[in-house]
């Protein structure tokens, strides 16, 4: 089926391990972005690219970097993982970023538990 | 800056009742507006969405949403829900500009659960 697919689904890591969520669009979309959701706080963007080749820091930031390693994939990683990460991980795509009609495709989720 | 304002977090209702979720956003520029449907352990999924034209939208399985720009609102409603009903459902709003990025503000999301 067409659309989002995130690697893993469930990840539990201790605290100071590092890893990386994957993210691929079959949809030939230009920009793909990482949100994370926490309760009561809706979708926070995290990072996005506007296009291969380009990435640009969200709201938070601090503590994920990501790669856009071709027009199909955009992985984060967590370098040195923190208990205030906890949360659940989407990756979205859209057509491009000045396109916002076309609304988001988003992934199923990675739910990442720090301890 | 624009916000979205979801005021209910959750919102039970029988089934068949009609139900109504409410969305308010602030903006002093044209915005487009969107609702998403989020299932149990899975990601978002857009709903509807206004862009332009006609103020009154509507969705594959019975949703509509409204826009209204005096009162900045952007409400959703359904005449009788069901069971699939059950979800999260988070209103979403683009602030429209000259070109480049176009931020999309997220509200925190309204849980629908449906009584059966």
């Amino acid at each position: 089926n067409a659309g989002v697919t995130q690697t893993p689904k469930f990840q539990v890591l201790k605290t100071g391990q590092s890893m990386t969520l994957q993210c691929a669009q079959d949809m030939n979309h230009n920009s793909m972005y990482w949100y994370r959701q926490d309760p009561g706080m809706g979708l926070r963007l995290i990072y996005y690219s506007a296009s291969e080749g380009t990435t640009d820091k969200g709201e938070v930031p601090n503590g994920y970097n990501v790669s856009r390693l071709n027009k199909r994939e955009f992985s984060l990683r967590l370098e040195s993982a923190a208990p205030s990460q906890t949360s659940v991980y989407f990756c979205a795509s859209s057509p491009r970023t000045g396109a916002g009609g076309y609304g988001y495709t988003f992934g199923s989720g990675t739910r990442l538990t720090v301890v | 800056a624009q916000s979205v304002t979801q005021l209910d977090s959750q919102v039970p209702v029988f089934e068949e009742a009609p139900v109504e979720l409410r969305c308010n956003y602030s903006s002093s520029v044209s915005v487009y507006l969107f609702w998403y449907v989020q299932y149990p352990n899975q990601g978002l999924q857009l709903l509807l969405k206004y862009l332009s034209g006609s103020t009154l939208v509507e969705s594959i399985n019975g949703f509509e949403a409204e826009f209204n720009k005096s009162q900045t609102s952007f409400h959703l409603r359904k005449p009788s829900v069901h069971i699939s009903d059950t979800a999260e459902y988070f209103c979403a709003v683009i602030k429209l500009n000259s070109g480049g990025y176009q931020k999309v503000t997220f509200g925190t999301g309204t849980k629908l659960q449906v009584i059966p």
